[in-house]
């Protein structure tokens, strides 16, 4: 989607802590979501945030900062099942848009 | 289990054919959602419905049909006016107390056009 950007690859070692970054487009922005896709599946929801700050789940943590229209995932304590492409997607009222997304590998 | 199907997991049809893909759910979810999705890509939206009898134009509408006669069902057509329909498809569903932003996905049906 043109109204989110995200790198397209990421690649980290196993244990270790990634960053996934995510610009959007500020037109209509209710919160901004996470979603995880392997290969061949189907996404699955990974976390919301409509306010800014940091919403940790898990191994997993998801910041917003709407005043620069940014927010990323952070992954930590990487394992191998992590490998997946990761999606954020823009909230307005009604819909969600998706970015392109990000596949991640993690390396042993 | 609660949860969303969709069947045909694989589907092929030949060009200049209409095909319907089924989207199921018993989640008592009143939004429903349908994307579709090409390699390495994002998904986008084509079609959604937040209540029964009532759906609007996603993103990349045309070429493409639905209904949702019940709350638990919502079938999507893909018509011989889309253009490039091979793609994997995938619907969701939300809960509206919650908004679109946690959807739940289907395993998604990939429909390929010869």
């Amino acid at each position: 989607g043109q109204s989110l950007e995200q790198p397209s690859e990421v690649t980290a070692v196993e244990g270790a802590i990634v960053q996934i970054n995510c610009t959007y487009q500020t037109s209509g922005f209710y919160g901004l979501s996470w979603y995880q896709q392997h290969d061949g599946g189907a996404p699955t929801f990974l976390s919301y945030n409509a306010l800014d700050g940091l919403e940790e789940t898990g191994r997993f943590s998801s910041f917003l900062s709407r005043s620069d229209s940014y927010g990323y995932l952070l992954l930590q304590e990487l394992q191998m099942k992590d490998s997946a492409s990761y999606f954020c997607a823009r909230g307005s009222a009604r819909q969600l848009t998706f970015g392109s997304g990000t596949q991640l590998t993690v390396l042993p | 289990d609660g949860g969303i199907t969709q069947s045909p997991k694989y589907l092929f049809r030949k060009e200049g054919q209409n095909v319907t893909l089924s989207c199921e759910q018993n989640l008592n979810h009143d939004a429903m959602y349908w994307y579709r999705q090409d390699p390495g890509q994002g998904l986008r939206l084509i079609y959604y419905s937040q209540i029964v009898n009532d759906f609007q134009k996603g993103d990349i509408a045309e070429g493409y049909s639905v209904s949702r006669e019940k709350k638990e069902s919502f079938p999507l057509t893909v018509t011989s006016a889309q253009k490039n329909p091979t793609a994997f498809y995938l619907c969701a569903s939300s809960n509206p107390s919650g908004g679109p932003y946690e959807q739940y996905f289907g395993p998604g049906t990939r429909l390929t056009v010869t």
